[in-house]
């Protein structure tokens, strides 16, 4: 069974860095494009990142360019997430998400990890 | 990058069907056939229910449907319950391999 699993959520002051964790198990994490999508408090699901199987491509909404760096690790099974310089608007529940193979849709998601950004 | 146009909320009665809309352009919903939905209760983890527009992933109830015509996507509920109180969301592949994700619906059950 799918498992994918966040963490590294917290509270944070504006300007600060936080890396989030997402462990995989339940399937060939090498062989998978994953993505992180949030949800801020009221508002509806907003994509962030994504990495291709291989690390060879990533990819990022306009809202983190330049402040925010996906990666994965294959021998920890693991997608990360380093927020850097954070803002208020970026308080927000994270999940992670399975691409399936070779199709653009996220079959499987965590239960995600909650950012809150105030000072 | 403007997210794709749903209605905020949409009610009906148990047994009753629902049609929730979710509109884009030619850059996302309309110019290829990678549209998603999913069921999101809160503080839980989003679940597919649709992708590719019209196809069901197994073990999801037949139900549920979806269709498109144009820059316009749409799943319908058919024989709601109560169980399907949720907010739901439609998604798309954008060009330069960005995601994007409709405002979201609250559907309640009467």
């Amino acid at each position: 069974e799918v498992h994918l699993v966040e963490s590294g959520g917290g509270l944070v002051q504006p300007g600060r860095s936080l890396t989030l964790s997402c462990a995989a198990s339940g399937f060939t994490f090498d062989d998978y494009a994953m993505h992180w999508v949030r949800q801020a408090p009221g508002k509806g699901l907003e994509w962030v990142s994504g990495i291709t199987w291989n690390s060879g491509s990533r990819d990022y909404a306009e809202s983190v360019k330049g402040r925010f760096t996906i990666s994965r690790d294959t021998a920890k099974n693991s997608l990360y997430l380093q927020m850097n310089n954070l803002r208020v608007e970026d308080t927000a529940l994270y999940y992670c998400a399975r691409l399936q193979l070779l199709a653009d849709y996220f079959d499987h998601w965590g239960q995600g990890t909650l950012v809150t950004v105030s000072s | 990058q403007s997210a794709l146009t749903q209605p905020a909320s949409v009610s009906g009665s148990p047994g009753q069907s629902i049609t929730i809309g979710c509109s884009g352009t030619d850059r996302d919903v309309g110019g290829h056939d990678f549209v998603s939905w999913y069921q999101h209760h809160p503080g839980k983890a989003p679940k597919l229910l649709i992708f590719d527009v019209t196809q069901r992933p197994s073990g999801v109830s037949g139900r549920f449907s979806g269709s498109k015509s144009g820059s316009t996507a749409s799943l319908t509920i058919s024989g709601l319950q109560a169980e399907d109180e949720a907010d739901y969301y439609c998604a798309s592949y954008r060009s330069s391999a960005n995601y994007v994700f409709g405002t979201g619906t609250r559907v309640t059950v009467l």
